[in-house]
């Protein structure tokens, strides 16, 4: 079974803390994408990988970082943590196939104090 | 620019009812089109998705869409809902030349017994 991992389900971090967002795929995909869910925004693309060490800014980049050193890890990073990156994060994998299905983690929510 | 539209925040439907909730994208060309489905604390799971072909697709639980270009439209439908359908519903649009998707803002679904 097709498994997208996120590393942890809640977490809660004081504000000006950096953040680890850590999610691990076992598909072999090329593509990985981390997004932001919000009441009434639906998902926002933060930051979106093609390949190792490659990476593209998605639709909201700002206040992230992100790091892909192994094909199967792709981990978002909160530099300094602030109240308004509190939201549901959503890890994704697709093949490289043009527009082949993504494949979800279960989310992790940050709230940020 | 490419875009999509769930002009449905939240509809409610009694258990045994039809259901159809809409999804209106904006693309240049064939697009490839997704709807997925958000559990309560959940990732999202693919329900159906269509790239060519025939324009009434099935999808698993029940679900069908119909992909119609004249109205930029690919609504999803079920015949009779059942009360464990509560959820959010996401409809998807692979974005062009790239393997991201676009996603609307989201439908809630409520089921009444």
């Amino acid at each position: 079974d097709v498994k997208v991992t996120q590393s942890s389900r809640y977490l809660v971090k004081r504000t000006g803390e950096k953040v680890f967002l850590e999610c691990v795929q076992d598909m072999d995909h090329e593509n990985m994408f981390w997004y932001r869910q919000d009441p009434g925004l639906g998902l926002r693309l933060i930051y979106f990988s093609y390949d190792v060490k490659m990476k593209e800014k998605g639709d909201i980049p700002e206040g992230y970082s992100v790091s892909r050193e192994k094909k199967e890890r792709f981990s978002l990073i909160l530099e300094s943590a602030s109240t308004n990156q509190t939201s549901m994060y959503l890890c994704a994998s697709s093949s490289g196939t043009a527009n082949t299905e993504a494949f979800f983690g279960q989310g992790t929510r940050l709230t940020v104090v | 620019a490419q875009s999509v539209t769930q002009p449905d925040i939240h509809i409610t439907v009694s258990e045994g009812a039809s259901l159809e909730l809409r999804c209106n994208y904006s693309y240049g060309a064939t697009p490839y089109l997704f709807w997925y489905v958000q559990s309560p604390g959940q990732g999202l799971q693919l329900l159906l998705k269509y790239f060519s072909g025939d324009t009434l697709v099935q999808g698993i639980k029940g679900f069908e869409a119909e992909f119609k270009r004249s109205q930029s439209s690919f609504n999803l439908r079920k015949p009779s809902v059942h009360w464990s359908d509560a959820a959010e519903y996401f409809c998807a649009v692979g974005a062009y030349n790239t393997d991201k998707l676009i996603f609307g803002t989201g439908t809630r679904l409520q089921v009444f017994p």
